[in-house]
């Protein structure tokens, strides 16, 4: 099975510009995560998408949005981006709970954007 | 959410056992305990899941007291591929209103040779 793709996994980027990172998860998986990693806050939960639904979210600015396709591939949006944007953008994706699965996530490599 | 403490980091040699124990206090009835392995510019990468007692797989083991409120992951005779960043993390494995994960801080292995 493949795994979970993030496309691109290098991004330059200029203040006051807007980005948009692709996720294609597990083929069956149908939640798609989303996390940002700093060297200074670690991993943060960014928000969360099933069924083309955000199903949960985490602390962060409306510049951040997402949306899910029905082909449960997702799309991360930031606009109006700022220095402290530069992170390394990583997405997960699992199967959902039936009464037997549990909460193992699968990650993708990340995308690495720089804001200058 | 419940928040995990972790030591920031460890050092170990080649060939040793490393325990990594990570504080959960308030974890909830429902929560599952995970641990992933992280390197450089990669995503995470599970490593095992745990409910209570002790779980074993290929890579690592787990052990959880009976009141849950603590972890550990062990990792049998370590080699230089096992420097990472590891990272214990509780969450919400039943129902529909999924609560997000929180990652702590991770600890920092560095493995001598």
């Amino acid at each position: 099975k493949a795994g979970v793709t993030q496309t691109p996994r290098y991004l330059i980027k200029t203040r006051g510009q807007q980005v948009t990172l692709s996720c294609s998860p597990i083929s069956g998986h149908r939640s798609v995560s989303w996390y940002q990693q700093t060297p200074g806050q670690g991993l943060q939960f960014l928000f969360e998408y099933f069924s083309e639904t955000q199903r949960n979210k985490g602390n962060f600015p409306g510049r951040f949005s997402g949306r899910q396709f029905s082909n449960s591939r997702s799309e991360m949006n930031v606009s109006t981006l700022e220095l402290g944007d530069s992170a390394l953008y990583l997405c997960a994706s699992r199967g959902d709970w039936k009464g037997t699965s549990t909460d193992t996530q699968y990650f993708g490599p990340g995308t690495r954007l720089t804001v200058l | 959410l419940a928040k995990t403490t972790q030591p920031i980091s460890m050092d170990s040699y080649e060939g040793q056992e490393v325990n990594i124990t990570c504080s959960h206090n308030n974890i909830a009835t429902n929560d599952y305990i995970t641990w992933y392995q992280q390197f450089p510019s990669q995503g995470p990468r599970f490593i095992i899941q745990g409910y209570k007692t002790k779980v074993t797989n290929e890579v690592a083991s787990l052990f959880i007291p009976a009141d849950r409120k603590s972890s550990t992951l062990s990792l049998p005779r370590v080699s230089l591929s096992d420097t990472a960043v590891y990272y214990c993390l509780v969450g919400d494995g039943f129902g529909t209103g999924r609560r997000a994960l929180t990652f702590g801080s991770g600890t920092r292995l560095q493995v001598q040779p």
